[in-house]
């Protein structure tokens, strides 16, 4: 069975310092990992996704996250933060031949104060 | 190009009503999911429609049905409500042909039941 560890509930950082929000995933095939945004009272907006191909992976919003199988993570991360940042970030998976049923992180909260 | 659309936006239902909720997938999905998501929580795959067939579903009882019609669009009902089934209830489309693995979301029906 798939699951997805989000490490951390809230994380709070200062505007223009690095963002780092922890996913660690356990899944028995290779997976296929995402990063979703939501914004209060708004369904959730694709930031990345990894499937195949290159580890390190760009998404929108200066986000990016790498893919680590040695380590099962998927980590996000942003060089500089900035306030518009602030939501809730969640990590999914899914795999092959398991149709794309996603299995979410529980979400961490982004603080971004001044 | 729409993306994907919900209807209601919000509703309250008491206990034992039956509610249905309205998909409309993002223009050129074929495919449709549903996921529940409780406050403080990641969402809960419900189940996926795709030509008109549930082709997966996740650990919901079965008072949570669907439909999918020919133009792609989607309900999902549930019946006799209890408390616990007060979330947000997000919509997810994909094609089935292209970009499988990449969902988008609606902005959601949060449901209350009283």
């Amino acid at each position: 069975a798939q699951s997805v560890t989000q490490l951390g509930s809230h994380v709070s950082v200062s505007e223009g310092a690095l963002v780092l929000l922890r996913c660690n995933y356990s899944s028995s095939v290779p997976p296929y990992l995402f990063w979703y945004v939501q914004y209060p009272n708004q369904g959730l907006q694709l930031l990345l996704k990894y499937t195949t191909g290159a580890t390190l992976v760009k998404g929108i919003n200066g986000f990016e996250a790498e893919f680590k199988k040695s380590e099962t993570s998927f980590h996000l991360t942003k060089p500089s933060a900035h306030m518009s940042d602030a939501a809730e970030y969640f990590c999914a998976v899914s795999f092959t031949g398991g149709g794309n049923k996603l299995t979410f992180g529980t979400g961490t909260q982004l603080k971004v104060e001044l | 190009d729409a993306g994907v659309t919900q209807s209601p936006t919000h509703l309250i239902k008491t206990r034992g009503q039956q509610v249905t909720l309205r998909c409309s997938p993002k223009s050129g999905h074929d495919t449709v999911s549903w996921y529940q998501q409780a406050l403080g929580q990641g969402p809960q795959f419900i189940f996926q429609y795709y030509e008109e067939e549930e082709r997966q579903r996740g650990n919901f009882p079965d008072r949570f049905s669907g439909h999918q019609f020919p133009n792609y669009s989607s309900e999902l009902n549930v019946n006799a409500l209890l408390l616990g089934d007060s979330a947000l209830y997000l919509c997810a489309s994909s094609s089935y042909g292209q970009g499988f693995y990449e969902q988008y979301f609606g902005p959601g029906t949060r449901l209350t039941v009283t």
